[in-house]
This record gives C-alpha cells, sequence and structure tokens, in this order.
C-alpha cells in the first residue's frame, strides 16, 4: 500500500516554464487537496478536490491549475513559473464517506524552485 | 470561520522532562481535532485525533493530547520527551457545522536537548 505517491521529488523551471506536478493515491479517498509550505507561513490550501470531475479553489489558488478526471490522481499544473512559487508542495487525501474524523494522508512533498 | 491558534513557534525541552504543545480552535458545530508532526524533508503524518468521548486521547509514539471544551483547547503531551521527536507539530481542525477542509495551525517546531 504506497499511500499518496508525489513525484518529482524536486524540480527547478526558469520563470515563465510551465511544469505538472503529479500526485496518486491508492486508497480510494474522494478528498484531495494541494498546499504549499513557506517558512513561517504554515500551509496554505491552493486547490481541493472531493471526487473525480469536481475541483475547487483553496486560499493561494492564482497561477495553479488542477484537475481530477480519476479518482487515483489530482495533477497540479503550474501554467508560468514565477519566483514566488518557489516552495515545497504537498499534496495530501482523506475519506469523506468516513466522515469528519478521517486524517489527512500526505505526500512526502516537491521541492520546487523557480529561477 | 474555523480557525486554529499554536501560540508558540518553537518549544524547547530537555530530554527526559514532559513536553507541551499547545492548540487552541474556534469551530461551529462539534470539533474534530487532530495533530500531524513532520520530520525534516517529509510530509506530515497523522499522530492523533479526537472526536467524542474521553477527554484525554492517546495516539502514536507515546503522544497523547487533552481536549478541553471550556477553554476550546487541545494540547498535545508526552510524559518523557526524547530527542528523536524533535520535529515540527500542527494542529487541525474541522467542524461538523462548517466545511470538510480542515484547518491547520502555523506549527510548533519542538527541540529536545540532550
Amino acid at each position: 500500500n504506497a499511500g499518496v505517491t508525489q513525484t518529482p521529488k524536486f524540480q527547478v523551471l526558469k520563470t515563465g516554464q510551465s511544469m505538472t506536478l503529479q500526485c496518486a493515491q491508492d486508497m480510494n479517498h474522494e478528498y484531495m487537496s494541494w498546499y504549499r509550505q513557506d517558512p513561517g507561513m504554515g500551509l496554505r490550501l491552493i486547490h481541493y478536490s472531493v471526487g473525480a470531475g469536481i475541483t475547487d479553489q483553496g486560499e493561494v489558488p492564482n497561477g495553479y491549475n488542477v484537475s481530477r478526471s480519476t479518482t487515483e490522481d489530482f495533477p497540479l499544473r503550474l501554467l508560468s513559473a514565477a519566483p514566488s512559487q518557489t516552495s515545497v508542495y504537498f499534496c495530501a487525501s482523506s475519506r469523506v464517506a468516513g466522515g469528519f474524523d478521517s486524517p489527512l494522508h500526505f505526500g512526502n512533498g516537491t521541492r520546487l524552485t523557480v529561477t | 470561520a474555523q480557525s486554529v491558534a499554536q501560540p508558540e513557534d518553537q518549544v524547547n525541552v530537555a530530554e527526559g522532562n514532559p513536553l507541551t504543545v499547545k492548540c487552541t480552535y474556534s469551530v461551529s458545530g462539534n470539533p474534530y481535532l487532530f495533530w500531524y508532526v513532520q520530520y525534516p524533508n517529509r510530509g506530515l503524518q497523522f499522530l492523533l485525533k479526537y472526536i467524542t468521548g474521553d477527554n484525554l486521547v492517546k495516539g502514536s509514539y507515546g503522544f497523547e493530547a487533552e481536549f478541553n471544551k471550556s477553554q476550546t483547547s487541545f494540547h498535545l503531551k508526552k510524559p518523557s520527551a526524547l530527542v528523536s521527536d524533535s520535529a515540527l507539530y500542527f494542529c487541525a481542525v474541522r467542524g461538523d457545522g462548517g466545511s470538510y477542509i480542515p484547518t491547520f495551525g502555523r506549527g510548533t517546531s519542538l527541540i529536545v536537548h540532550p
């Protein structure tokens, strides 16, 4: 049981480039989400999804797109990378059917540097 | 709107001493409270949760948390700290009167000195 898998682990981009951060989970979780973690800022929610075909914006969605075509996958796209998007990105998932007490399961993160 | 406060950015404790990491919250409806731990270069790992029932919740690695409804607090505790407990700790909350999306505190860095 792999849990939540994020790829790549590290990425360096030049300003203006685009890329996709991959996230996959094998726990049949309905809820999936993307966070960014910056020093002193805690975790900030970028986008989330409560099921295939359903996505919504979080606290800091600008510059990012998501899609949810399957239950398992929830890729995060950076449309035109900017230095302000330098961060560590985490994908997390949980069961919705399990109720409000289902904890989030996190991937090990993608460290992104935009130069 | 729901919120979580972790009033200490950093907690220092000597190995073998008890530790407390503080968390207070505000939600609509009944609270569902969680503690997570993050070791360097890793994702967050679930430690323990409170739903309803006993106010003292036991979790992984010898950690426990005390729920206090009147003070809207959920402090993380351990009777005897280990150097290996040094990590970043996050408190999170959902309220069943609001959104399923959890709200996280900003995190507390726990440093256990040998």
